[in-house]
């Protein structure tokens, strides 16, 4: 049964760098076709794509958060990691890891981790 | 980037009523659309897929139509688990983006 956890600080000063690690069990994330993203929720709000990565290949992010994320994996640990600069109180929220299908749909999904943005 | 707006944003049903959620995109999409369920305090939960495939284990109470701009799910009979939020998603371009939600209360 395929699991994601996701790891990290649950408390991280405005203008920081918040980093978000999700630890795979259940399968390789080398071995499998997939590929894995973040999807983020601020408190009592929607869901917002952040980005998605294949284990070889290029990420592909979120436009209007470009410029302050970066995600990569580490195949010997099977994880893949989040880090976003530069935070703000609207960078408070949920963050989830994720699976995706390959319709492109999230089918397995972490249980989130809330991350909050203050000094 | 493709906007999703799904209506009604709130509904008050009762169990055992026929249940319809629209998502509308703001431009064509074809069939790439994905419906997810969740509930307060926990992940969303993949229900269906291209617009119309039942996600494995998903109940057939929940069935998916639609093509192009316009998209719904329909809960045949409401079952007291079924109260929750509901999320349409678009999989047809980057960047990936979700409707504003539909929560689905008990009369």
């Amino acid at each position: 049964q395929l699991q994601l956890q996701e790891s990290g600080p649950g408390l991280v000063k405005p203008s920081e760098t918040l980093s978000l690690t999700c630890t795979v069990s259940g399968d390789s994330i080398s071995s499998s076709r997939y590929y894995w993203g973040w999807i983020r929720q601020p408190p009592g709000k929607g869901l917002e794509w952040i980005g998605s990565i294949y284990y070889s290949g290029t990420p592909y992010y979120s436009p209007s958060l470009k410029s302050r994320v970066s995600i990569s994996v580490d195949t010997s640990k099977n994880q893949f990691s989040l880090k976003l600069s530069s935070v703000t109180a609207a960078d408070t929220a949920l963050y989830y890891c994720a699976r995706l299908h390959l319709s492109g749909s999230f089918d397995y999904w972490g249980q989130g981790t809330l991350v909050t943005v203050s000094s | 980037d493709i906007q999703l707006t799904q209506s009604p944003s709130f509904l008050s049903a009762s169990v055992g009523d026929r249940v319809t959620i629209t998502c509308r995109a703001s431009q064509g999409i074809s069939r790439y659309l994905a419906w997810y369920q969740q509930k307060p305090g926990k992940a969303p939960k993949l229900l269906i897929y291209a617009a119309s495939t039942l996600h494995s284990g998903i109940p057939s109470r929940f069935s998916g139509s639609g093509s192009g701009t316009e998209f719904t799910l329909t809960i045949s009979s409401l079952q007291p688990e079924d109260f929750a939020t509901y999320y349409c998603q678009q999989l047809n371009s980057y960047p990936q983006t979700f409707g504003g939600g539909s929560k689905v209360e008990i009369k």
